[in-house]
């Protein structure tokens, strides 16, 4: 069974750093698309940027490209995603996803992880 | 790069169907058949139901269709059902310097 299961809930101040994970299980982790999601309060959803575990390749989207890094670790299936100075508007639920065998859709995701930044 | 623009709402009784469009540009909807849709319920994660235009995972019942025509994707749900009440966002490919797109989000109530 593909399983997808992030960290738990976190709660910031600005100007900290944050990583949250994506640990993966009941698949390959090398021969996937990885993608990050945020969905900010009450608001739709937003791609952030995608990685190729076997390689680490990695495309964000514009509206992120610099604000955050995308990264993967083969030894243990797991993804993540950090910011090195968060903001109040960095706060959203972020959910990792797999793509799919074609690698354009998010078959399976995970639960979500809240991010609440407050000073 | 903007998202793909949705109608913000639409409903229908049980039974009726209901459309949404998903509209965009010749450098993501038009250009390829990559369009996927995912349904939201509240609190929930999204939950994959059409990909690359018209196919269903499987396990999606086969009243949620999906079809294209040049710039602008469609979701049909046929037979709209009470567990039908959810949000629904497209997705695009949208070229290899840009990882896909969202669509603007519709909310489809079940009268």
């Amino acid at each position: 069974e593909v399983q997808l299961v992030q960290s738990g809930a976190e709660v910031k101040k600005p100007g900290e750093s944050l990583k949250i994970s994506c640990k993966t299980s009941g698949y390959s982790f090398t021969n996937y698309w990885i993608g990050w999601v945020r969905q900010m309060p009450g608001k739709g959803l937003g791609w952030m940027g995608i990685i190729y575990p076997a390689d680490s390749d990695t495309r964000y989207s514009p509206s992120f490209q610099g604000q955050v890094t995308i990264s993967a670790d083969k030894s243990i299936n797991t993804a993540y995603l950090q910011w090195s100075s968060l903001k109040a508007s960095d706060s959203a639920i972020y959910y990792c996803a797999r793509l799919g065998k074609s690698g354009y859709e998010a078959d399976y995701w995970g639960q979500g992880t809240l991010v609440t930044v407050s000073p | 790069q903007s998202a793909l623009t949705q109608p913000p709402s639409a409903s229908g009784s049980p039974g009726q169907s209901v459309t949404i469009s998903c509209t965009g540009t010749s450098s993501d909807v038009g250009g390829y058949n990559y369009v996927s849709w995912y349904q939201q319920h509240p609190g929930k994660a999204p939950k994959l139901m059409i990909y690359e235009v018209t196919k269903r995972p499987s396990g999606v019942p086969d009243r949620f269709s999906g079809s294209k025509s040049g710039n602008t994707a469609s979701l049909t749900v046929s037979g709209l059902q009470a567990e039908d009440e959810a949000d629904y966002y497209c997705s695009s490919y949208a070229g290899s310097n840009n990882p896909r797109v969202f669509g603007t989000g519709t909310k489809v109530t079940v009268l």
